[in-house]
C-alpha cells in the first residue's frame, strides 16, 4: 500500500513556463512534506519543505502548495529552466524521528 | 562541510557473498539513514540511527542485513549471503535532527549481484 503516490512518472514543459508537480497522501497522521530532486548517478537533492500546519511555502522560484483536506501536495516552479530536469520527489514523515516515505518519482523535463 | 561520502560508488558481487558499505555523514550531523532504491522506485527505508544508537529498523532489512555506528560517527551496511534480488542503489543520508530541514543524501552504492 503507497502511502505517497506521485501519479505522474513524466511531465515536459517549455523553458520559462510552470511546472507543476503533484503529490497524493494517504496518511492522515503525515505532518511534513518535502521535496527531493534528483538527477543521474546522484542522490536526491532537498528542495524545499512544509509543515501541516501551513498551506505554502515558498523559496526562490519553488513554491510547495497544501491542501490537508484533500491530502494532495504539490511543487510549482517558476520559471522552469533547463538546469531544472530531474526526477523529482515527493517524500513524507510523521512526527519528530524523520522516517521519510518516498513517492515513485516525476521526471521533469524541460525544454529550451 | 563535505557532504555526506558513500564508499564504495560501484559494487559488483557474486551470489553468496558478502558485501559490506560505508557511509560518512556530515559531521555534525546526529541522525544517519540508510534507503535503498530500485530502477522506477522511489526510496525506501531501511534502518535509522540517533547518534550511535539504532532506533529503527525497516521490514525490508531481513536478517541478512545489518547496519552498525560504532561512536555515532560513520556507518556500515552489511549484507550476507547476497541474492540477486538485492541489486539496488544503497543510499545514505544524514540530517540534524528535525525531519523540516531534510535529510543530506549521499550519491549512494550501486551493488549488482550477479
Amino acid at each position: 500500500d503507497q502511502q505517497v503516490k506521485q501519479n505522474s512518472p513524466s511531465l515536459s514543459v517549455q523553458e520559462g513556463r510552470i511546472s507543476i508537480l503533484n503529490c497524493d497522501y494517504t496518511n492522515s497522521m503525515f505532518d511534513y512534506f518535502l521535496w527531493y530532486k534528483k538527477y543521474p548517478a546522484e542522490g536526491p537533492t532537498f528542495l524545499i519543505s512544509i509543515s501541516s500546519i501551513k498551506d505554502k511555502n515558498e523559496d526562490g522560484r519553488f513554491t510547495v502548495f497544501l491542501n490537508k483536506s484533500a491530502k494532495h501536495l504539490s511543487l510549482h516552479i517558476v520559471p522552469s529552466q533547463p538546469g531544472d530536469s530531474a526526477v523529482y520527489f515527493c517524500a513524507a514523515t510523521g512526527g519528530s524521528q524523520g522516517n521519510l516515505i518516498f513517492g515513485k518519482g516525476t521526471k521533469l523535463s524541460v525544454k529550451p | 562541510d563535505t557532504g555526506v561520502s558513500q564508499d564504495p560508488r560501484h559494487k559488483i558481487t557474486k551470489r553468496g557473498q558478502n558485501v559490506t558499505f560505508r557511509c560518512d555523514p556530515i559531521s555534525e550531523h546526529n541522525r544517519l539513514y540508510w534507503y535503498r532504491q530500485t530502477l522506477g522506485q522511489g526510496p525506501e527505508f531501511l534502518t535509522y540511527f540517533q547518534n550511535e544508537a539504532q532506533l529503527e529498523k525497516s521490514r525490508l532489512l531481513s536478517d541478512r542485513f545489518s547496519a552498525e555506528r560504532p561512536k555515532g560517527s560513520f556507518s556500515t551496511l552489511e549484507i550476507q549471503r547476497t541474492e540477486q534480488g538485492d541489486s539496488a542503489m544503497y543510499l545514505c543520508a544524514s540530517s540534524r535532527g528535525h525531519p523540516i530541514y531534510g535529510y543530506t543524501f549521499g550519491s549512494g552504492t550501486r551493488l549488482t549481484v550477479v
